[in-house]
């Protein structure tokens, strides 16, 4: 069974500062979604990361994707009260699992007051 | 833009009654995935559907669970006899291809058993 950590599970900031989202695995992936979740719908995807070392970036956000691509992170610039929302890894490809199965991690939930 | 669509997006049911949820994924996709999300619980794969067939299925999807693409637009998720267990959001995905796969899903389901 391939399991993804996510931490940390809830994370209240202030607006303005930064936050680091973990998501780790003893397993091998072959690539690492990140999603965002609002309540009563469904995952919407922000990002996939294939390499290991992968960096991209979407706008205040960076998603590294760990060299052995047993991990990855979320890194938010100067939150704002419309990052509130709950964040989730999703790993593919791990140990020879086929045709896209999705292994998610728990979720972090994200509050930033104003 | 494209976006997977699910209908009904609230069914109430009544303990051993059957259900079929419907899915209409992404036209040139060709991967089709099942998953549900128990209330505060993470996100769990069910099954994944590749060319008129199921590639793989997790140890959720037992004989009361099935799936069907009964024409070239619609994917259904049937349960047989529902369970007050088996309440929970399910969401229908679809991808382009699978190992690297971008996995989109669409806005789910409520089930609620009683």
């Amino acid at each position: 069974t391939q399991l993804l950590e996510q931490s940390p599970q809830f994370l209240s900031i202030q607006e303005g500062e930064n936050l680091t989202v973990y998501c780790n695995s003893s397993s091998v992936f072959s690539s690492l979604q990140w999603y965002r979740q609002e309540p009563g719908e469904g995952p919407v995807l922000l990002v996939t990361v294939v390499t290991g070392g992968e960096v991209k970036k979407l706008k205040r956000l960076t998603f590294q994707f760990g060299d052995a691509r047993k991990d990855s992170s979320l890194h938010i610039t100067a939150a704002q009260p419309g990052d509130t929302g709950l964040y989730l890894c999703a790993g593919a490809g791990a140990g020879g699992t086929s045709y896209g199965k999705l292994t998610f991690g728990q979720g972090t939930i994200l509050t930033v007051h104003p | 833009e494209p976006e997977v669509t699910q209908t009904p997006s609230h069914q109430v049911t009544q303990m051993g009654q059957e259900v079929i949820l419907r899915c209409v994924p992404i036209s040139n996709h060709l991967y089709f995935y099942w998953y549900r999300q128990i209330l505060g619980q993470k996100v769990e794969f069910l099954v994944s559907f590749y060319n008129n067939e199921i590639s793989e299925k997790s140890e959720i999807f037992d004989d009361q669970f099935s799936v069907e693409r009964p024409d070239g637009s619609n994917f259904t998720l049937k349960i047989r006899s529902t369970k007050l267990e088996d309440s929970a959001m399910y969401f229908c995905a679809s991808s382009e291809g699978a190992w690297d796969t971008e996995a989109f899903f669409g806005q789910g389901t409520r089930l609620t058993v009683v």
